[in-house]
């Protein structure tokens, strides 16, 4: 079992969806938890961090944490055709030069 | 104002070749990595240093060769370059909650 899965999709959705990201993990150690944006030959962009269990808010974007179930997920309301890009969630245990395990990313498609 | 920063975007080689990438961050940050995302997009740690040190070499063949002049450069000596390390090449510098920001990348083809 991978220590982090991703559907890497693409999946399609037209504009003004809302748009749900997923990702499970192994792990039970990751306590904090990341989305990168990756647009077509750009590097990631982080969006949003959290830690631990519990839901992060910010503008269109929300991330929600569930350790119980070491599930993550990013949900995008009123998506854009600018939002299309490739989305990595990515994890770290709290433990000195701990470094990030990601996921293999999922292709969003958002049509006009 | 760019926070991390990579020099050349695009590098194309010949087999067996030396080539060096650079990386510069102005976060202040005391730790720096470098990560292949190869043709499926997948990250791939490489290496960590913190403050000049090595601290993480993950199985990388030793044609790479990172140095770390001071906490704010990290570079990546590549000798005799081989058709499977065309990838692109990221730097990134961590933050206080270990979040990482990451460099626009260099596409290195070798042919």
């Amino acid at each position: 079992q991978k220590e982090v899965e991703q559907d890497p999709g693409p999946l399609s959705v037209p504009e003004g969806a809302i748009v749900s990201l997923n990702c499970t993990y192994s792990n039970s150690a990751f306590q904090y938890f990341m989305w990168y944006r990756q647009y077509s030959r750009k590097g990631p962009e982080l969006l949003m961090y959290t830690y631990s269990s519990g839901n992060k808010e910010d503008g269109r974007f929300t991330a929600q944490v569930d350790k119980s179930s070491k599930y993550i997920s990013l949900f995008i309301r009123d998506s854009q055709p600018s939002d299309s890009a490739t989305y990595l969630c990515a994890m770290s245990a709290r433990s000195g030069y701990s470094t990030l395990t990601f996921g293999k990313g999922t292709m969003l498609l958002v049509s006009p | 104002d760019t926070a991390v920063s990579q020099t050349p975007k695009y590098l194309v080689t010949q087999m067996g070749n030396d080539k060096s990438i650079k990386c510069e961050q102005n976060l202040g940050h005391d730790t720096m990595y470098w990560y292949k995302q190869d043709s499926k997009k997948f990250l791939k740690i490489m290496f960590s240093y913190n403050n000049k040190e090595l601290i993480i070499n993950e199985t990388v063949p030793n044609r790479f060769s990172p140095k770390s002049p001071d906490k704010a450069h990290l570079n990546l000596h590549i000798n005799s370059l081989e058709l499977g390390d065309s990838a692109v090449y990221f730097c990134a510098s961590r933050g206080t909650v270990y979040e990482q920001y990451f460099g626009p990348g260099t596409r290195l083809t070798v042919t």
